[in-house]
This record gives structure tokens, C-alpha cells and sequence, in this order.
């Protein structure tokens, strides 16, 4: 059964950098049927997806946080990372990160717990 | 960017009745839409994609419809595990993957 797990701070002060880790585990990250991706929710609202990697090192970005993200894989240790530059308080949010399929099931099949992420002095 | 509108923003119905709720895509994205389901706490759970096939271990009760830009997601007989909020998701034309806002049905 393949299993996501975030980990990180779960404070990050306002200006700096947000810095989370996704571990894959029964399954390998090396596929070319899957993108891994980070999707944030804030309390109470609604999901936003922030990019995604393929296991090559491909990325995408939300254009909307495009130039304070960064997603990176790290198939020897099977995780994927996100950074997030220059976190103000509207970044505070759940962090998940999920599996998404190319084709053959293209949604998201599998997601973190997700990690309560708080931007505060 | 694709913008996905649901509707209605709170659903109110009975267990054991149908529930019906929609999502509107701003352009055709085909049939490239997914649903979820969210209980408090936890993460979303994939109910359907392709707009109309269900994902392994979703109940018949869930079915979805649609293509273009209108696009239904229906449960037949209400259970009360059913009480979530649901969302819809368009993999049509990404970057960005967008969601819409959410449809949280509750119980009458």
C-alpha cells in the first residue's frame, strides 16, 4: 500500500523560507505514470494546487506562486521537496502532497495526512 | 486559467435521498474533471475522473456525468458518511491544476 508523509516545520516566521519533505514509501517515485505533487488548504477554505514533479525533475508551478516556488525530487531517498520563498501569513495552510496519474487514472489517488503549516513571528 | 464554479455552496438533504451538485468549467475541458470528497480532518479522497468513472472502492451510489463545461456529480441514497465537502478538479489545461471552492452537503 503506498503511504505519503509530509514533514517539516510547522512554524516558519514571516519573510523566511517554508520547507517541507515528502516521503514515498511503498512504491517508487520512479514511474512515468505519475506527477507528485503539493496542494495547500488554508483553514477553512478551499484547495490550491501549487505545482508538481516528475520523476525526471520536470516541474510545473502555479503561475500565481510560481516565483517564490521551488519542487525538487530526490529519487535515491524516494521523497520530493517543495520550498516556498518569502512566507507571509496568507501562507499559512495545510500542506498536502499527493499522487496525481498521467493517464491512466488521472486524479489525485493518494494523499499525505497533511501538515498544518503556520507563518508567524 | 480554467476557473471551476460549484454549486450550491451548502446542500441540504435527508439520508437515504439523491444529492445532486454541480461544477461549471469558465471553458471545455472535455472530460477531464475529478471529484472529491473531504471530511474534517482529513485528506481528499478521489471519487471520480474522467467526469464519469468511479475510483477503485468508491460505492455505485457516486456517479458523475458531464463533458464540456457542465458536469454533475450525483449520490444516490444518502448514508451519513456521505456529509462531506465535495470538490471538483480540472486536468484539462494545467499548469494550473484548479479545484473549485467546494460544495459542503449537510444533513437536513
Amino acid at each position: 500500500q503506498l503511504q505519503l508523509q509530509e514533514s517539516g516545520p510547522g512554524l516558519v516566521k514571516p519573510s523566511e523560507t517554508l520547507s517541507l519533505t515528502c516521503t514515498v514509501s511503498g512504491g517508487s517515485i520512479i514511474s512515468s505514470n505519475y506527477y507528485w505533487d503539493w496542494i495547500r488548504q488554508p483553514p477553512g477554505k478551499g484547495l490550491e494546487w501549487i505545482g508538481s514533479v516528475y520523476y525526471s525533475g520536470s516541474t510545473d508551478y502555479n503561475p500565481s506562486l510560481k516565483s517564490r516556488v521551488t519542487i525538487s525530487v530526490d529519487t535515491s531517498k524516494n521523497q520530493f521537496s517543495l520550498k516556498l520563498s518569502s512566507v507571509t501569513a496568507a501562507d499559512t495552510a495545510v500542506y498536502y502532497c499527493a499522487r496525481r496519474g498521467v493517464a491512466a487514472v488521472p486524479g489525485y489517488d493518494y494523499w499525505g495526512q497533511g501538515t498544518l503549516v503556520t507563518v508567524s513571528s | 486559467e480554467i476557473v471551476l464554479t460549484q454549486s450550491p455552496a451548502t446542500l441540504s438533504v435527508s439520508p437515504g435521498e439523491r444529492a445532486t451538485l454541480s461544477c461549471r468549467a469558465s471553458q471545455s475541458i472535455s472530460s477531464n474533471l475529478a471529484w472529491y470528497q473531504q471530511k474534517p480532518g482529513q485528506a481528499p479522497r478521489l471519487l471520480i475522473y474522467g467526469a464519469s468513472t468511479r475510483a477503485a472502492g468508491i460505492p455505485a451510489r457516486f456517479s458523475g456525468s458531464g463533458s464540456g463545461t457542465e458536469f454533475t456529480l450525483t449520490i444516490s441514497s444518502l448514508q451519513s458518511e456521505d456529509f462531506a465537502v465535495y470538490y471538483c478538479q480540472q486536468y484539462n489545461n494545467w499548469p494550473p491544476i484548479t479545484f473549485g471552492q467546494g460544495t459542503r452537503l449537510e444533513i437536513k
